[in-house]
């Protein structure tokens, strides 16, 4: 069973750019959140989509955003970049929505902003 | 207040000797308490959940839950040097996503 796909791995962009995360779940999966890791804040949630509606939102401003497609894959977007966005930002996803904390994590995309 | 700590580490052990790993949370209505595993460079891993007061034994693993202290601990026996990570607590309550302590990192020295 193939797990938790996220592409690109590395990426590097300079500020104001925009960027598009992707992730595949694994298969039969339909919930997918996404989390923004750094060394001073830890994990953070950004939000989480299930069967293409957005469940639940973190604390983070409009720059970002996602989407999930009838297929389960989801995106994440954050525009205007700004320095403080380099992280690794890890999508998890678990078989069902609501009360789970079983989340599968992909090996995440680490965002450089330059 | 964070929502939920962790003392950062490192904590130190001796192989063959028991790991004692520690989370507080604030929100009392909090339900289910989970532990990740995060090697250095990958992603974490589910290794533990307890929802209930008490202990939830799994091979050399012990989750200990004491819901009135609002205190959740994981105890690794018989540590090994590959279970040198670094260990993330998480809580959540209801449909809410799960909120993370930053984690403690483990070093087991052989």
């Amino acid at each position: 069973k193939a797990g938790v796909t996220q592409t690109p791995r590395y990426l590097i962009k300079t500020r104001g750019q925009q960027v598009t995360l992707s992730c595949s779940p694994i298969s039969g999966h339909r919930s997918v959140s996404w989390y923004q890791q750094t060394p001073g804040q830890g994990l953070q949630f950004l939000f989480e989509y299930f069967s293409e509606t957005q469940r639940n939102k973190g604390n983070f401003p409009g720059r970002f955003s996602g989407r999930q497609f009838s297929n389960s894959r989801s995106e994440m977007n954050v525009s205007t970049l700004e320095l403080g966005d380099s992280a690794l930002y890890l999508c998890a996803t678990s078989a069902r929505w609501g009360n789970t904390g079983e989340l599968f994590f992909g090996e995440g995309s680490r965002l450089t902003v330059l | 207040q964070k929502e939920v700590e962790q003392n950062s580490g490192p904590l130190s052990v001796p192989e063959g000797a028991i790991a004692s790993l520690n989370c507080t949370y604030s929100d009392r209505g909090s339900q289910s308490f989970f532990w990740y595993r995060q090697y250095s460079g990958k992603s974490p891993e589910l290794i533990m959940f307890i929802y209930s007061n008490g202990d939830k034994e799994d091979g050399r693993f012990t989750a200990q839950l004491n819901k009135a202290s609002q205190y959740v601990s994981l105890l690794i026996r018989d540590s090994q040097p590959s279970d040198s990570a670094t260990y993330l607590c998480a809580v959540n309550k209801g449909n809410t996503p799960l909120v993370f302590g930053k984690g403690t990192r483990l070093s087991v020295i052989a």
